[in-house]
């Protein structure tokens, strides 16, 4: 199986400040890449799909990039709405594996 | 109006087995990618199992000879059979789709949860 390698785990930020997450394939998954964000207590949401595609309603401060086996998600400012956890998921091997998760905190 | 609902979870002894259920509205799951993924309590997103629109199935390591992932395209429901239990199978289940093989999963059931304790 492809394993999936998210840093940090834990990120404490401010309103306003740029956030990069990584998440790393163990193997080339092209750009078969989803990114999620999940509050607590509540089910995921889809942000972004094939690594850089903006799921329809998310805000624009979200975006993807990479290819291969490194690939980020950006948030450009980020909003008191936005702490949360943030997964990346694989779908390039019959297996769709996730990564271990990201938590945004309040700094 | 997209919408999944599970049922079926509940508290099971180990070496047991359990069949969850998924009713979707909305859209046709035979033409859709249906998945299980499932999250163990304050743990992360765990992908178990899919069934692609063609009916070919997988399944994570973790499941595989243990889990079955079924549909019936007459009642528009996704099934997942679990058998073979054990305590590191308790989680809260979710029933997931994406509409197509590029699109991601963008629909989430509320989620079902199976517990496996003697």
């Amino acid at each position: 199986d492809i394993q999936m390698t998210q840093s940090p785990s834990t990120l404490s930020a401010s309103v306003g400040d740029r956030v990069t997450i990584t998440c790393r394939a163990s193997q080339s998954i092209s750009s078969w890449l989803a990114w999620y964000q999940q509050k607590p207590g509540e089910v995921p949401k889809l942000l972004i799909y094939k690594a850089s595609s903006l799921e329809s309603g998310v805000p624009s401060r979200f975006s993807g990039s990479g290819s291969g086996t490194e690939f980020t998600l950006t948030i450009s400012s980020l909003q008191p709405d936005d702490f949360a956890t943030y997964y990346c998921q694989q779908y390039n091997s019959y297996s769709w594996t996730f990564g271990q998760g990201t938590k945004v905190e309040i700094k | 109006e997209v919408q999944l609902v599970e049922s079926g979870g509940g508290l099971i002894q180990p070496g047991g087995s359990l069949r969850l259920s998924c009713a979707a509205s909305g859209f046709a799951v035979s033409t859709n990618y249906m998945s299980w993924v499932r999250q163990a309590p304050g743990k992360g997103l765990e992908w178990v199992s899919i069934i692609y629109s063609g009916g070919n199935t997988y399944y994570a390591d973790s499941v595989k000879g243990r889990f079955t992932i079924s549909r019936d395209n007459s009642k528009n429901t996704l099934y997942l059979q679990m058998n073979s239990l054990r305590a590191e199978d308790t989680a809260v289940y979710y029933c997931a789709r994406a509409s197509s093989y590029v699109s991601g999963t963008s629909n989430w059931g509320q989620g079902t949860l199976v517990t496996v304790s003697s």
